[in-house]
Order: C-alpha cells, then sequence, then structure tokens
C-alpha cells in the first residue's frame, strides 16, 4: 500500500495569515501515462462529510475558492490556504487514488485559528 | 442535485452482520463508480470498498477483505455493503462517496471523490 504521511498533525495560524499542510507519498502517484498526480485534497469540518478541494494535485474543485492551492510532483505535495478565514477550521486529508486497489488517506491535519 | 444518502446502521454485538445502503439521486448512477469510507471516532478517513460503475469489479481494504461486500443496484441508483463477523474496530462512521474523473486533453481521468453522504454510524459491542 501507498502510505500517505502529512505534516503537521496540527497547526494554529493566525487570521489573515497563511497556513502550509505536507503531504508525502511513499511511492510516485504521478501517473506516467497522463502526467497526473493522483492526489486530491479534502476538508472536513466538524459534523459534516469530507469535502473535496483539490484533485490532481494542484487543480482546485468548483466553487473553491482561490485562496486554497495544491502544489507539488511524485511524492511530495503542498495544501496552502491564502489569508485564513475563520471557516476554515477544518481537519484537512490528502488522499492518493493512484494505486485504485488501495486508496489511502494521509492521517489528518487539524487546523485552527491562533 | 447530486445526493446520497446511507441507512442501515446502528449497534450490532461483535460476530454479527449487518447491511449498510446508499441511495443515489441527481445523476447518471451506472455511470459512476462508488465507494464506502469509514471514520472510527475521533480518527482519520479509511478507505474501505469500491465497485467498478457496471458491478462487475469490486475492490478492498485489507482490513475488511472476506467480511465485508460491496455490491450495487444501478436500477435501484444504490450500493450497498454487506459487513459480517463484525468487530470493535469496524465501529465508524460510514460514507458512502462518490467516485469522479474530469477530462483533459482529450482523455478522462480519476480525480477523488465529489460527493459524500452524510454517513450512518455503526458500533460494534457487546
Amino acid at each position: 500500500d501507498i502510505v500517505m504521511t502529512q505534516s503537521p498533525d496540527s497547526l494554529a495560524v493566525s487570521l489573515g495569515e497563511r497556513a502550509t499542510i505536507q503531504c508525502k507519498s511513499s511511492q510516485t502517484v504521478l501517473h506516467s501515462s497522463s502526467n497526473k498526480n493522483y492526489l486530491s485534497w479534502y476538508q472536513q469540518k466538524p459534523g459534516q462529510p469530507p469535502k473535496l478541494l483539490i484533485y490532481w494535485a494542484s487543480t482546485r474543485e468548483s466553487g473553491v475558492p482561490d485562496r486554497f492551492s495544491g502544489s507539488g510532483s511524485g511524492t511530495d505535495f503542498t495544501l496552502t490556504i491564502n489569508t485564513l478565514q475563520a471557516e476554515d477550521v477544518a481537519v484537512y486529508y490528502c488522499q492518493q487514488y493512484y494505486s485504485p486497489l488501495s486508496i489511502t488517506f494521509g492521517q489528518g491535519t487539524r487546523l485552527e485559528i491562533k | 442535485q447530486v445526493k446520497l444518502v446511507e441507512s442501515g446502521g446502528g449497534v450490532v454485538q461483535p460476530g454479527r452482520s449487518l447491511r449498510l445502503s446508499c441511495a443515489a439521486s441527481g445523476f447518471s448512477f451506472s455511470s459512476y463508480v462508488m465507494h464506502w469510507v469509514r471514520q472510527a471516532p475521533g480518527k482519520g478517513l479509511e478507505w474501505v470498498a469500491g465497485i467498478r460503475h457496471d458491478g462487475t469489479i469490486q475492490y478492498y481494504a485489507d482490513s475488511v477483505k472476506g467480511r465485508f461486500t460491496i455490491s450495487r443496484d444501478n436500477s435501484k441508483k444504490a450500493v450497498y455493503l454487506e459487513m459480517t463477523t463484525l468487530r470493535g474496530e469496524d465501529t465508524a462512521v460510514y460514507y458512502c462517496a462518490r467516485d469522479v474523473s474530469y477530462c483533459s486533453g482529450g482523455s478522462c481521468h480519476p480525480a477523488g471523490y465529489d460527493s459524500w453522504g452524510q454517513g450512518t454510524p455503526v458500533t460494534v459491542s457487546s
């Protein structure tokens, strides 16, 4: 199985500042024939199901504010939230679907307001 | 709009069975791969099982292989999770999710899960 490791486990950021979350995969999730990274980011607020934010490592899902951005390729990825808003308090997960028979999520990163 | 509604959760004793259902509406259900994902209390997300759009291929996490069975009925727009020999570590909220593919440059590629239900809780306890 591809192991997804996020860092940090939690972080506190001031309103209006930038939050950065890392995700590392134990092997590449870059699909060579499509040149796309099969990695997504999700946001989960308390009592709610996850919400897809970013797919292919850097493409924002429709309706997601542009303060959310994703970057990285291969095994190292970053989710950046610029100009943090109060409503961004949530747990964030990365997910790989490079290996469709064994899909895995990172352990999650809890984002709070400082 | 796209809607997924899970049902069938509850409290069950270890070793017993339970069947979860997920009713879909608002989209062409038979065109999509569907998944079950679970979340133990206070823990992260764990993919459980997936099923191809036509039901011909199913795949499972190692933690449930041999005990859980995913199936679907495209005529009823529903996906199911039959859970047997339940254990305490199966206690979780179970979500069904739609697997989406987006097209770019003339071909289509998987892009994660764009729609989720609200989940149904399963508690395995004596």
